[in-house]
C-alpha cells in the first residue's frame, strides 16, 4: 500500500521558534495533501488543504501566517509552524490524497504517521 | 457546512458483544464515506469506505457499516468484538476534503 512520511516524528522546540514539519507521498504523486491537527484524546481537525504550486487553503480560524504550507513538488508539502507558542503543542498530521484512477491503491488518502511537537 | 457527528465517546464492552457506533453526516451533495481505525501509538487505518452501489459495505477486521440516505447516517458495525478491537474509531465524509467526526473510544475488556 501507499506510506507516506513525516519528519520529525517528535519535536521539541522552546517558545517563539519555527518548527519545520515535512510530509512526503513515498509511492506516488500528490497533488492535493491535507494537514490536521488532533489534540490528546480528540479527533483530527482539517488545518488546510496544500495544493501543489498554488497556494493553500485554510480552514477557518487556523492563521495562515502562523502555519506556513508550502507544497514546492508533487511528493512533499511541508507545515511550518512559526514562531510558537505552547498553545501550539500538538499532533500535526498530514494526509496525501490519491489521484484518481491510481491501480493498487484502495483509499483515497492515505495519512502520515504524525509529528508530536511539544512547544516549551 | 460539511459536518460529521458521532454519538458514542466512549463505548466499553465485553469480548464477543455487538457492536453499533453512530454515524451521521450533513452534506447536501455526493459524498464519500469512511471508517478509520486508530489503536493506541499507531497510524490511522482505514477500516471500510462507502463510494456507492450496495449501501452495506464489509470493510476489514469483520466491520461492516450500512450507509442510509434518507437517514444521513452510516453506521458501523461488528457482530462480535475482540479485546483486540480496543481504539479509537473515527468516521469522515469526503467531499473536496476530509472531514472526521469527533471519534468512539471503544474499550473491549476480555
Amino acid at each position: 500500500g501507499a506510506v507516506v512520511s513525516q519528519h520529525p516524528s517528535r519535536v521539541i522546540c522552546k517558545s517563539g521558534t519555527s518548527v519545520k514539519i515535512e510530509c512526503r507521498s513515498l509511492d506516488f504523486q500528490a497533488t492535493t495533501m491535507f494537514w490536521y491537527r488532533q489534540f490528546p484524546k480528540q479527533s483530527l481537525m482539517l488545518m488546510a488543504t496544500s495544493n501543489e504550486g498554488s497556494k493553500a487553503t485554510y480552514e477557518q480560524g487556523v492563521e495562515k501566517d502562523k502555519f506556513l504550507i508550502n507544497h514546492a513538488s508533487l511528493t512533499l508539502s511541508t507545515l511550518t509552524v512559526t514562531s510558537a507558542h505552547p498553545e501550539d503543542s500538538s499532533f500535526y498530521i498530514c494526509s496525501a490524497r490519491v489521484p484518481l484512477g491510481l491501480a493498487g491503491l484502495t483509499d483515497t488518502q492515505y495519512f502520515g504517521p504524525g509529528t508530536r511537537l511539544t512547544v516549551l | 457546512a460539511q459536518s460529521v457527528s458521532q454519538h458514542n465517546h466512549h463505548v466499553i464492552l465485553s469480548e464477543a458483544a455487538s457492536l453499533e457506533l453512530g454515524c451521521n453526516y450533513s452534506y447536501g451533495g455526493t459524498v464519500n464515506l469512511f471508517w478509520y481505525v486508530q489503536y493506541p501509538g499507531q497510524h490511522l487505518q482505514l477500516l471500510l469506505k462507502y463510494f456507492s452501489g450496495d449501501p452495506l459495505v464489509k470493510g476489514i477486521k469483520g466491520f461492516e457499516a450500512e450507509f442510509i440516505k434518507s437517514k444521513f447516517s452510516f453506521n458501523l458495525r461488528k457482530p462480535s468484538v475482540q479485546w483486540s478491537d480496543t481504539a479509537e474509531y473515527f468516521c469522515a465524509a469526503d467531499t473536496d476534503k476530509l472531514i472526521f467526526g469527533t471519534g468512539t473510544r471503544l474499550q473491549v475488556f476480555p
